[in-house]
């Protein structure tokens, strides 16, 4: 089945640090990946996504590239802000188990905390 | 003006009882989710309409019933709570169901059942 491995948490950071949220998968077919954030007592809201190998989605400074080959899609970010301080979710989209739907398959999520 | 609204934000209440709630998007989308946020922020998808009809369905105990009157709205009732139902509810809609659309959540539905 489908499934995504992220990197655990909780990640903290000082402003201005490197970020990378490490993020795996394992799907049949051609998924389409996304990075999506939750910011306190919020809902999800996209961060970016890629649609096919070798894209690269990028929002807000933030960064990530479908590897096909890694089966990848790391989430990388060179100077956070303290604003940044949320719950990443990676997911990929792939065919429902009867094959008429498609479905967001999450990882368990990320917490960062980025300190002044 | 809100994309996706869910209501009520808050939800306490006590086990056996029925509950619902409701979501409504304004974006045109054909298709909607209802996802399930537990305490350890885990989602995972509950039910799929698109176009009123119901496309996916996880396994979810059959307390739980989705409605759907038009394209523009879809309800969950949930019957007997249990405990364990507690958790954040998400509402979610996409144009069309594409693997490539994006889903846009309304800001959830915190069930707490006592």
């Amino acid at each position: 089945g489908n499934s995504v491995t992220q990197m655990e948490g909780p990640v903290t950071l000082s402003e201005e640090a490197f970020l990378t949220i490490n993020c795996t998968y394992t799907a049949t077919g051609y998924p389409s990946l996304f990075w999506y954030v939750q910011y306190p007592g919020e809902g999800l809201q996209l961060l970016l996504k890629a649609t096919k190998a070798d894209d690269k989605g990028s929002n807000k400074g933030f960064e990530a590239t479908y590897r096909k080959e890694t089966t990848s899609f790391h989430l990388e970010k060179g100077s956070v802000q303290v604003s940044d301080s949320a719950v990443y979710f990676c997911a990929l989209s792939a065919y429902y188990a009867s094959g008429s739907a498609r479905q967001l398959t999450f990882g368990s999520g990320t917490q960062l905390t980025v300190l002044p | 003006d809100t994309a996706v609204s869910q209501t009520p934000k808050y939800l306490v209440t006590q086990m056996g009882n029925d509950k619902s709630i409701k979501c409504e998007q304004n974006l045109g989308h054909d298709t909607m989710y209802w996802y399930k946020q537990d305490s350890k922020k885990f989602l995972k998808i509950m039910f799929s309409y698109n176009n009123k009809e119901l496309i996916i369905n996880e396994t979810v105990p059959n307390r739980f019933s989705p409605k759907s009157p038009d394209k523009a709205h879809l309800n969950l009732h949930i019957n007997s709570l249990e405990l364990g139902d507690s958790a954040v509810y998400f509402c979610a809609s996409s144009p069309s169901g594409f693997s490539t659309d994006t889903q846009y959540f309304g800001p959830g539905t915190r069930l707490t059942v006592l």
